[in-house]
């Protein structure tokens, strides 16, 4: 079976410091992958997502991932964040040939200002 | 434009009640999904649609939960006889259509509470 892990549960850090949250995948196929995001009381919104084409992805608000394919892992990053990304951040993967989302535990972010 | 909207926005039910939960989906998009997300855990799937038929309902974890989409549209995902472990926050999502490329846009939820 397919899964997710995201080996930062809680990340703290200070504005302007850079970001780089772990994403690894279980599954040996072709896969499509995606990073949300969860900013505090609102709804899960798209950051970034990779199908084919070029592995460095880039999403909204500065963030960029890196598909590694032979690394089965999908980490997303920005150089500098700011007050505003606190947030919980989710990965998920669909592969398979299935539609379905298997996300990631997902990470806490909190930046301090 | 709209998006996903679900009602209720939060319910609490008392063990054993019969519950439903509803879901409008973003006008146009053919494919919709439930998903289930527990506290500090990522959302779980439950079942998606492509217009009126469950074209996977893998994800539900019992015959208490039953969800439709009698018209393609909107969707009701039914749990009968609660239990207190059915307590989380139900999160639905609708793409353009079914497939892996496709963006699924969630709505805000709706958290269920079994007492």
């Amino acid at each position: 079976a397919q899964s997710v892990s995201q080996h930062n549960h809680h990340v703290i850090l200070s504005e302007a410091a850079s970001l780089e949250l772990g994403c690894n995948y279980s599954y040996g196929g072709t896969v499509n992958l995606f990073w949300y995001v969860q900013y505090p009381g609102q709804h899960l919104q798209l950051l970034l997502k990779y199908f084919s084409g070029d592995p460095l992805v880039k999403g909204i608000k500065g963030f960029e991932a890196e598909f590694i394919k032979s690394k089965f892992s999908f980490n997303l990053r920005k150089p500098s964040v700011q007050w505003s990304d606190t947030a919980e951040y989710f990965c998920a993967v669909i592969g398979g040939g299935t539609y379905k989302y298997i996300f990631g535990t997902g990470t806490r972010l909190k930046v301090l200002a | 434009g709209a998006g996903v909207s679900q009602t209720p926005s939060n319910k609490v039910t008392e063990k054993g009640k019969y519950v439903e939960l509803r879901c409008d989906p973003i006008s146009g998009h053919t494919a919709l999904y439930w998903y289930r997300q527990s506290l500090g855990q990522g959302p779980e799937f439950l079942i998606y649609f492509q217009g009126t038929g469950a074209a996977d309902d893998s994800g539900l974890p019992n015959d208490r939960f039953f969800a439709v989409r009698p018209e393609g549209s909107v969707s009701t995902l039914k749990i009968q006889r609660t239990e207190r472990g059915d307590s989380a926050v139900y999160l639905c999502a609708s793409s353009l259509m079914a497939g892996g490329g496709e963006t699924q846009y969630f709505g805000p939820g709706t958290r269920l509470l079994v007492l």
